[in-house]
C-alpha cells in the first residue's frame, strides 16, 4: 500500500493552524499512525487509530479520516512542533509509512 | 519507562553481513501484547520497515527484504536481532528497533536508532 503525504513541505509561523493530509493507495479502514521526528532523534507516536492520541501528546494535536484520505491538524503551532510528520499504514504487511513532511518555520 | 537500544558495528563491507542487537529495559520481551520490529531510514529519505518478531519466534518480513533478512530474539536476555546479508551502499541507514503494540500494530516505543554505514 503506497502511502502518499502533502505538502512534502511547507513553512508555517508559530500559533497557525496547519494540516497535513496522507492518501492511501487502497483502503485502510482505520489503521493509521502519525509519528514526528526531529533531527537526528528516533520519530515520537502521535496518534494511532486515526485519531487517538497517545499518552503525553498535547490536544492541539488531532488527527482524522477513514478509507483513504487522512489528516493530521495542529490547531496553534507551537516552537517545539517544528519537525518532520510520517503517516503510516498498519493495515496490512508491508507496513508502509508517507514520504514525509517536513514543517519549518516561516 | 520501556527503552530499546540498538547496538552492533557502524561500518560494514559490501556483500557481508549487518548485525545489530536490540536492548530491552524496562519491560519484557515476553510480553503476549507486544511485537519488536526494525525500521531503517537511509541518510535525509524516509522509513521503511524490515520485519517485525513476536516473542514465540513467529516472524514477518518486508517482501523487498526477505530474501536477506533474519529476525531472532532471546528471551532470556530480553533482546532481539537483526541480521541482513549481502549488503550494498543501499543499505546504509539509521537502523531503529521498536516496539509494536499487539492492539494495533503500530510502533508506541522505538530505540535511538544506530547509523550503519556499507563501505569498503
Amino acid at each position: 500500500i503506497r502511502m502518499t503525504q502533502s505538502p512534502s513541505s511547507f513553512s508555517a509561523s508559530t500559533g497557525n493552524r496547519v494540516t497535513i493530509t496522507c492518501r492511501a493507495s487502497q483502503g485502510i479502514s482505520s489503521y493509521l499512525a502519525w509519528y514526528q521526528q526531529k533531527p537526528g532523534k528516533a520519530p515520537k507516536l502521535l496518534i494511532y487509530a486515526v485519531s487517538t492520541l497517545q499518552s503525553g501528546v498535547p490536544s492541539r494535536f488531532s488527527g482524522s479520516g477513514s478509507g483513504t484520505d487522512f489528516t493530521l491538524t495542529i490547531s496553534c503551532l507551537q516552537s517545539e512542533d517544528f519537525a518532520t510528520y510520517y503517516c503510516q499504514q498498519y493495515y496490512n504487511y508491508p507496513y508502509t509509512f508517507g514520504q514525509g513532511t517536513k514543517l519549518e518555520i516561516k | 519507562q520501556l527503552q530499546l537500544q540498538e547496538s552492533g558495528p557502524g561500518l560494514v563491507e559490501p556483500s557481508e553481513t549487518l548485525s545489530l542487537i536490540c536492548n530491552v529495559s524496562g519491560g519484557s520481551i515476553s510480553s503476549s501484547s507486544y511485537y519488536w520490529g526494525w525500521i531503517r531510514q537511509p541518510p535525509g529519505k524516509g522509513l521503511e520497515w524490515i520485519g517485525n518478531i513476536y516473542y514465540s519466534g513467529s516472524t514477518y518480513y518486508n517482501p523487498s527484504l526477505e530474501t536477506r533478512v533474519t529476525i531472532s530474539i532471546d528471551t532470556s536476555k530480553n533482546q532481539f536481532s537483526l541480521k541482513l546479508s549481502s549488503v550494498t551502499a543501499a543499505d546504509t541507514a539509521v537502523y531503529h528497533c521498536a516496539r509494536l503494540n499487539s492492539l494495533g500494530y503500530y510502533f508506541d516505543y522505538w530505540g535511538q536508532g544506530t547509523l550503519v554505514t556499507v563501505s569498503s
